[in-house]
């Protein structure tokens, strides 16, 4: 069974650096890429990124070239979404979500991560 | 970057009725569009891709079509479960893809 687990709900403060995780299970972690998407508080989804864990080949959105770095640690099945310095604009739960091997559409989701950037 | 656009923003329909939900693309992306079922507290979940193949397990009330900018997802007869918000994908410049910004489909 596919499985993509997420790291646990975060509190942070603005200017705090964060790494969140998703974990893959049940498929060939190296090959198929996972993506990011971004869902602010009561808004849309926002696709950020992508990344191909077997060569780590990344790809981001216009949006969010050089605001997030997204990575990947084949040796432990693990995709990252990185910040280094938090913003009160980043409060959003974030999703990670594994396309089919041909196709960009996303038919597995992790279960998300909340993250909370206030003062 | 394309750029997806849904319309309504908020739909209203009366279970039993048929809701017919729009997405338009900034440039054609051909077939390569999708649709997504989004529910409070959940993951978004595939409902159609090809622009008109349904998902594994999606039932047959909901049915995609259109190709290059316009599509259109309709689900046929509302059950109580299809309350919810449709966000439509676009997934045409591998790997890059762009979602539009929901519709929200209440009970009228």
């Amino acid at each position: 069974e596919v499985q993509l687990v997420q790291s646990g709900a975060e509190v942070k403060k603005p200017g705090e650096s964060l790494k969140i995780s998703c974990k893959g299970s049940g498929y060939s972690f190296t090959s198929y890429w996972i993506g990011w998407v971004r869902q602010m508080p009561g808004k849309g989804l926002e696709w950020m990124g992508i990344i191909y864990p077997g060569d780590s080949d990344t790809r981001y959105s216009p949006s969010f070239q050089g605001q997030v770095t997204i990575s990947a640690d084949k040796s432990i099945s693990t995709a990252y979404l990185q910040w280094s310095s938090l913003k009160a604009s980043d409060t959003a739960m974030y999703y990670c979500a594994r396309p089919s091997m041909t196709e960009v559409i996303y038919d597995y989701w992790g279960q998300g991560t909340l993250v909370t950037v206030s003062s | 970057e394309i750029v997806m656009t849904q319309s309504p923003a908020t739909l209203s329909v009366s279970p039993g009725e048929r809701a017919t939900l729009s997405c338009r693309a900034s440039q054609s992306v051909s077939s390569n569009l999708a649709w997504y079922q989004q529910k409070p507290g959940q993951a978004p979940r595939l409902l159609i891709y090809g622009a008109s193949t349904r998902a594994t397990g999606i039932p047959a009330r909901f049915s995609g079509s259109g190709s290059g900018t316009e599509f259109t997802l309709t689900i046929s007869s509302l059950q109580s479960e299809d309350f919810a918000v449709y966000y439509c994908q676009q997934y045409n410049n591998w790997p890059r893809n762009t979602f539009g910004q929901g519709t929200k489909l209440e009970i009228k």
